[in-house]
């Protein structure tokens, strides 16, 4: 079965500090992967999606970039956060069928201070 | 208007209730249908996955579109603490992207 691992679960970081997340999934083969970021009372806001190795789409422009290294690796990373970079991130993926559903991990809370 | 309508509640209902949780959309190019369950400081959990119009049931649990309408609903049964959480509701086109709903907060309490 498919499963995403995310890491770490919880992050404290600077304001200007920069962010390495990332996302590794097993199970499957040239998934689709998402990056969302939950806001509290906001839902879930799409970040990037990446098709295969090196294919980033980007939703929402911002300080944040992501890069698709190896074909389960997704990463989330920023050079400068900002407050308002606090959120939930959650990876997401779905199979070689893009009619399935997505699947989620377990997300990393970030605070900025 | 949203394209994804979703009350935020919080739905507080005693233990055994039936409770019903419902989101309306704006999108008629909308044919996949998804719910989801969130629990604190975790990930959503898929639930329900339908395609088009009418019901399907898993255990305690049934959804139902209504493409007519747009209106779909999540029903639980003999709803259980162990069922607080955060229900979204989430639904796409021909797009594999899908557009979520914000969440209901549900509070089952014994």
């Amino acid at each position: 079965s498919q499963t995403i691992h995310q890491w770490p679960a919880t992050l404290v970081q600077p304001v200007g500090s920069p962010l390495s997340l990332e996302c590794t999934v097993e199970g499957t083969s040239n998934p689709n992967l998402y990056w969302y970021r939950q806001a509290a009372g906001r839902g879930l806001q799409l970040l990037f999606y990446s098709v295969g190795i090196g294919q980033i789409s980007s939703e929402v422009p911002q300080n944040l970039s992501a890069s698709r290294p190896q074909d389960r690796q997704f990463i989330l990373s920023s050079k400068k956060l900002l407050l308002s970079d606090s959120g939930f991130y959650l990876c997401a993926l779905t199979g070689t069928d893009s009619n399935q559903p997505q699947h989620f991990g377990d997300g990393t809370r970030l605070s900025i201070l | 208007q949203k394209e994804v309508e979703q009350d935020p509640g919080p739905l507080s209902v005693p233990e055994g209730a039936i409770v019903s949780l419902n989101c309306t959309y704006s999108n008629s190019a909308f044919q996949y249908f998804m719910w989801y369950r969130q629990y604190s400081r975790k990930g959503p959990e898929l639930l329900m996955y339908t395609y088009s119009s009418g019901n399907k049931e898993d255990g305690r649990f049934t959804a139902q579109v209504d493409k007519s309408s747009k209106y779909i609903s999540l029903f639980i049964r003999d709803s259980q603490p162990s069922d607080s959480a955060t229900y979204l509701c989430a639904m796409r086109g021909g797009s594999y992207i899908p557009t979520f709903g914000r969440g209901t907060s549900l509070i089952v309490h014994p």
